[in-house]
């Protein structure tokens, strides 16, 4: 069964920083998506980032970037120039590529706080 | 339209009441999903509809029934509900008939049971 870990309940970071989080998971599949979704207070979940394990270029959109690390497992996200609007609950998921399976396998998520 | 809408944003219901949630996307996505949120735990999968079939249920008790009259609208019916079940219900939407390309989420109903 695949299981994701997020080892950080909670982070801090100030506006303009950067800051990483961590999302590890485990597998034996080969073929596989992974996720980053935010929660802002507003309860939304909105996805963040999306990355296919067939792809070894690791994905970016704008200030959000990932580091994915097939070998070991590890898709971390590093938010850049963070922003106040980036306080939020942050998910790592994790979805296998086969038909007739739509389950997100999610992990237990990390609070971050952005501080003026 | 990029949203899935979801009606009412916060129900209150006594534990003989029967109520229902409504979810509604425009953006052509075939595959559509009710999760079930507790505080600060990661959504729970209940239920998904591709092409307007049950594909998949979580073992959920029969005490919440889903409904996909069309591609566009998902309902889930509540009735007898226990105050555990209290918690968030989200919507989410998604291309073709899985969730690869990531969903769209509404913002879902703040149920409580009392």
């Amino acid at each position: 069964a695949q299981t994701v870990t997020q080892s950080q309940p909670e982070m801090s970071v100030q506006e303009a920083e950067t800051v990483t989080l961590s999302c590890t998971y485990d597998t034996s599949e080969n073929n596989y998506y992974l996720f980053w979704y935010k929660q802002p207070p507003s309860r939304q979940m909105i996805l963040v980032i999306r990355q296919e394990a067939y792809k070894q270029q690791n994905a970016t959109e704008n200030r959000f970037s990932v580091n994915f690390q097939k070998a070991a497992k590890s898709f971390s996200l590093k938010i850049s120039d963070s922003q106040l609007g980036d306080t939020a609950m942050y998910f790592c998921a994790f979805m296998k590529l086969t038909p007739g399976t739509y389950k997100y396998i999610f992990g237990t998520g990390t609070r971050l706080k952005v501080l003026a | 339209d990029t949203e899935v809408t979801q009606t009412p944003k916060h129900l209150v219901m006594g534990m003989t009441n029967k109520k229902s949630l409504k979810c509604e996307q425009h953006m052509g996505h075939r595959a559509m999903y009710w999760y079930k949120q507790k505080a600060k735990k990661p959504p729970e999968l209940m239920f998904v509809y591709s092409y307007e079939k049950l594909s998949i249920n979580e073992s959920v008790p029969s005490r919440f029934s889903p409904e996909c009259p069309n591609s566009s609208l998902l309902n889930l019916h509540l009735h007898a509900l226990q105050p555990e079940d209290s918690a968030l219900y989200l919507c989410a939407s998604s291309q073709g008939g899985g969730g690869n390309y990531g969903y769209t989420f509404g913002s879902g109903t703040r149920l409580t049971v009392v």
